[in-house]
């Protein structure tokens, strides 16, 4: 257990609604993203921080923003959610003791968008 | 034509049988490979990570790197019911970002 919580664990919404998901680590990781996993696309990175503050887009970060304004939180918004966002978000973390490139992943949060 | 090539299965095999997991990739760039295991209904769980080219083993678990062929493996030796799950690969490159390019899964199914 690599100390990542996820926050809702299901959630159902309406379009248009403002959605926010937080994601919690105890490790002290620098690094923490936010991916998506659908059908036929497997894991895509939506955004991803590299520090307090810092944050960078992945490769499906239309509709979606982020902020971190702590080491162990990580949240993402999904400012008016769409049909289209309907799927499984999973927050990861990695750089722990200078070893950046083993992520660990939480356990997701099912989004489910009517 | 995607960056990671991963079969979707499902990979049907008995138990006790060696068990080949593959990915092909087009960017030579890549330096980490990674290999995950995902339940149903849970998060991807590290298995092996190796860098640059090669093999590294741990108990039944051989992960292979043919970069020359932009090729990786996964091999599972004595397979067990509690095997079966969707395995991933993930691959990144040396560019500081640590951003990883995953492939799509392929689902396991090890019958006893």
């Amino acid at each position: 257990d690599a100390g990542i919580t996820q926050s809702p664990r299901h959630k159902v919404t309406e379009t248009g609604t403002p959605v926010t998901l937080r994601c919690h680590q105890t490790e002290n990781h620098r690094y923490m993203y936010w991916y998506r996993q659908d059908p036929g696309h497997g894991l895509r990175l939506i955004h991803y921080s590299y520090g307090v503050k810092d944050t960078d887009k992945g490769e499906v970060s239309d509709g979606y923003s982020v902020s971190r304004s702590k080491t162990e939180d990580f949240l993402l918004t999904l400012e008016s959610a769409t049909s289209s966002q309907t799927s499984v978000y999973f927050c990861a973390i990695s750089g722990q003791g200078g070893v950046s490139y083993e992520q660990y992943f939480g356990p997701g949060t099912r989004l489910t968008v009517t | 034509q995607k960056e990671v090539e991963q079969d979707p299965g499902p990979l049907s095999v008995p138990e006790g049988a060696i068990v080949s997991l593959n990915c092909t990739y087009s960017n030579s760039a890549f330096q980490y490979f990674m290999w995950y295991r995902q339940y149903s209904r849970k998060g991807p769980e590290l298995l092996m990570y190796t860098y640059s080219s090669g093999n590294k083993e741990d108990g039944r678990f051989t992960a292979q790197v043919d970069k020359s062929s932009k090729y990786i493996s996964l091999f599972i030796r004595d397979s067990q019911p509690s095997d079966s799950a969707t395995y991933l690969c993930a691959m990144s490159e040396t560019s500081g970002t640590y951003k990883y390019i995953f492939g799509t899964g392929t689902r396991l199914k090890v019958l006893a």
